[in-house]
């Protein structure tokens, strides 16, 4: 059974940092590109980041980039999101996303976790 | 980047009448070569996450009833809903994956019961 379950999401203060993960079981981690998507309280979904089977390429949406920092571990069968900088904005529940069999170029996303929220408040 | 606006906003439908949430992109999404439009459409139901329906803008999901139909091309798309079941209320996402890496989804649509 393909599952991805989400983990680690706090109050952090503004400013602040936090890793979230997602653990991965029931499909091979290094056969999918992987991407974490967001939605904050009542709004719609924002894609923020996806990295590629091999971890080789990562991409980010300009809303986060070079703040936050995508990575897997395939022994541990889990993807990670380093988020830096914290803003009030970054406040969301954070998904993690499976992308289908096809690579790259056909990125709609098949599988997708439960969710961990983030606040960032003072 | 491209945006995705979907229309309308909100709708409310009967049980066992039509549905249909429209889908427009700013730029073609269809790409000749495979002869495909990279869209895809996602249910939310209250407090679950989003789930893939609809994918190459037409393709249904394994396990997806067959009262959801996507259709269009090029910049305009539709879901469709044939006749309204209870459990359909969720709201509703397109998203674009021809712009790859930059991956965008619809503001989203709201379906309810009248």
């Amino acid at each position: 059974q393909v599952q991805l379950v989400e983990s680690g999401g706090d109050l952090v203060r503004p400013g602040g940092s936090l890793t979230i993960s997602c653990a991965l079981s029931g499909f091979t981690l290094s056969d999918y590109y992987m991407s974490w998507i967001r939605q904050a309280p009542g709004k719609g979904l924002e894609w923020i980041s996806f990295i590629s089977s091999n971890g080789g390429t990562k991409h980010y949406a300009d809303s986060v980039k070079g703040r936050f920092s995508i990575s897997r571990d395939h022994s541990k069968n889990s993807l990670y999101l380093q988020m830096n900088s914290l803003r009030a904005e970054d406040t969301a529940v954070y998904y993690c996303a499976r992308g289908s069999a096809g690579g790259q170029w056909e990125l709609y996303f098949d599988t997708w976790g439960q969710g961990t929220l983030v606040t960032v408040s003072s | 980047d491209i945006v995705m606006t979907q229309s309308p906003d909100s709708l409310a439908v009967s049980l066992g009448e039509r549905a249909t949430i429209n889908c427009k992109s700013s730029q073609s999404v269809f790409y000749s070569p495979t002869n495909k439009n990279y869209l895809a459409w996602y249910q939310q139901k209250p407090g679950q996450p989003p789930k893939l329906i609809i994918y190459w803008a037409s393709t249904r999901e394994s396990g997806v009833p067959d009262r959801f139909t996507g259709g269009g091309s090029g910049t305009d798309f539709t879901l469709t809903i044939s006749s309204l079941q209870a459990e359909d209320v969720a709201v509703y996402y397109c998203q674009q994956y021809y712009y790859a890496p930059s991956l965008t989804f619809g503001q989203g649509t709201r379906l309810e019961i009248k």
